[in-house]
């Protein structure tokens, strides 16, 4: 495989499920991004990992929860979802120079019923 | 605070036209970059093309290139001879100064949706 994957590509889940989303990437890259995109809104960092150090939390709800246990893998595990956490979500990484673009992944479509 | 605006939220184009998607931003740092990701109905965001602040030539990569005029603060992506493929959102986004010294943080605008007629 190359690039980013994700896992899944779509999921549905009810508001009392636990569940997680898996991400991949097999560049070398040190720096690993969790976003999501709602309908009609920008592209919105949740987190930033640097080296499997948690860098940045962008006020994202206790409900989504980031784990980076190597530089190669990153999953968001979700519990207690709200409906309006429906979206896509989306994972980048990045090589670690902090000057360099990101490469993202196919995206996780979450549906919250 | 930093702001990526695009003020094109659809684009009609005939194929093999040429098309100007516009993009104005606002910092207050020196020193950044600014990219162009598409994003396909299929969801996965690819990127562009990359234009940094301190380059003097206008970055371009095959069909794409990137309009860059600092005092203006604008970044608008040409794509020449445009293709059936090239149907998509268009992102505009640009990164601040450096934060940390191993990742990046980049904003993103709201995109444009581009259609390419036959």
């Amino acid at each position: 495989e190359t690039g980013v994957t994700q896992t899944p590509r779509h999921l549905v889940m009810g508001m009392t499920n636990k569940k997680s989303l898996k991400c991949e990437q097999h560049l070398g890259h040190n720096a690993m991004y969790w976003y999501k995109q709602s309908a009609k809104k920008p592209l919105e960092l949740m987190f930033v990992y640097s080296l499997e150090e948690r860098v940045e939390n962008n006020s994202v709800p206790s409900r989504f929860s980031p784990e980076c246990p190597n530089s190669s893998h990153l999953f968001l595990h979700l519990h207690t979802l709200q409906p309006e956490d429906s979206a896509l979500y989306l994972c980048a990484s990045s090589l670690g120079t902090g000057y360099d673009e990101q490469y993202f992944g196919p995206g996780t479509r979450l549906t919250v019923t | 605070a930093q702001k990526i605006t695009q003020t094109q939220p659809g684009m009609f184009v005939q194929e093999k036209e040429a098309v100007t998607l516009d993009c104005t931003y606002d910092t207050s740092d020196q020193s950044y970059g600014l990219f162009w990701y598409k994003q396909p109905s299929s969801g996965e965001m690819i990127f562009l093309i990359y234009q940094g602040s301190y380059d003097e030539q206008n970055a371009t990569e095959g069909r794409y290139s990137l309009n860059f005029q600092k005092a203006r603060k604008s970044a608008n992506l040409v794509i020449s001879a445009s293709q059936l493929g090239d149907s998509a959102m268009y992102f505009c986004a640009m990164r601040g100064a450096i934060k940390y010294s191993s990742a990046s943080k980049i904003i993103f605008g709201s995109g444009t949706r581009l259609s390419i007629r036959p």
